[in-house]
């Protein structure tokens, strides 16, 4: 019974194509998140929605577009893919805050491969 | 421009040693402190966390470390196991609720 769930798990595709990887939560978490694991290993993050509503939007191409249906799906579309957006994705989501560490619960992460 | 870094990319010690994992941050307004583990192909998993505002904080086996004018902060495993071999993460929690992420450190607990 996954928590995080994203599809696909790994994804090959050629550059200039236009791709997207999906992301449930059943937590009944209000916020999500779109985390990215370079080839250095630092997973940063990308997006971050809540209740629908974007709230982080770091210095991400364009080609990058976030969709969120309801606060449960966080889906991150790519167009025209280039052989630097090859990573690692990782949705995650967290609860609100009312005090306490903002803990995030990720998926298993998509890996991405452009040739 | 990274403002959490884990300068070690790997470590490796004997089962039933301590494990010693560290980190550094540049950003003194970070007001609580993560550690997430990763086995492969699977996502970051919550471990413990810490306040800005306590020197540590205790978890079973886990154990993790302020210092704030060092702007350090290590996490202790006593006893390693085999099991806790895995990649370790740690965050530190900026304005908004974002988690800004080290690169991780690979621990190896060896039987």
């Amino acid at each position: 019974d996954t928590a995080v769930s994203q599809t696909p798990k790994y994804l090959v595709t050629q550059m200039g194509n236009d791709k997207s990887i999906k992301c449930e939560q059943n937590l009944g978490h209000d916020t999500m998140y779109w985390y990215k694991q370079d080839s250095k290993k630092f997973l940063k993050i990308m997006f971050s929605y809540n209740n629908k509503e974007l709230i982080i939007n770091e210095t991400v191409p364009n080609r990058f577009s976030p969709k969120s249906p309801d606060k449960a799906h966080l889906n991150l579309h790519i167009n025209s893919l280039e052989l630097g957006d090859s990573a690692v994705y990782f949705c995650a989501s967290s609860q609100a805050r009312g005090s306490g560490a903002n803990v995030l619960t990720f998926g298993a992460g998509s890996r991405l491969t452009v040739l | 421009d990274q403002q959490v870094k884990q300068n070690s990319p790997s470590l490796s010690v004997q089962e039933g040693r301590i494990s010693i994992l560290n980190c550094d941050y540049t950003n003194s307004m970070f007001d609580y402190f993560l550690w997430y583990k990763k086995y492969p192909a699977e996502g970051p998993t919550f471990l413990i966390s810490i306040s800005s505002i306590k020197d540590k904080n205790e978890d079973g086996r886990f154990t993790v470390f302020l210092n704030k004018s060092a702007k350090h902060l290590s996490l202790h495993i006593v006893p390693s196991q085999p099991g806790d071999s895995a990649v370790y993460f740690c965050a530190a929690s900026a304005q908004g609720g974002k988690l800004i992420f080290g690169q991780g450190t690979e621990l190896s607990v060896k039987p």
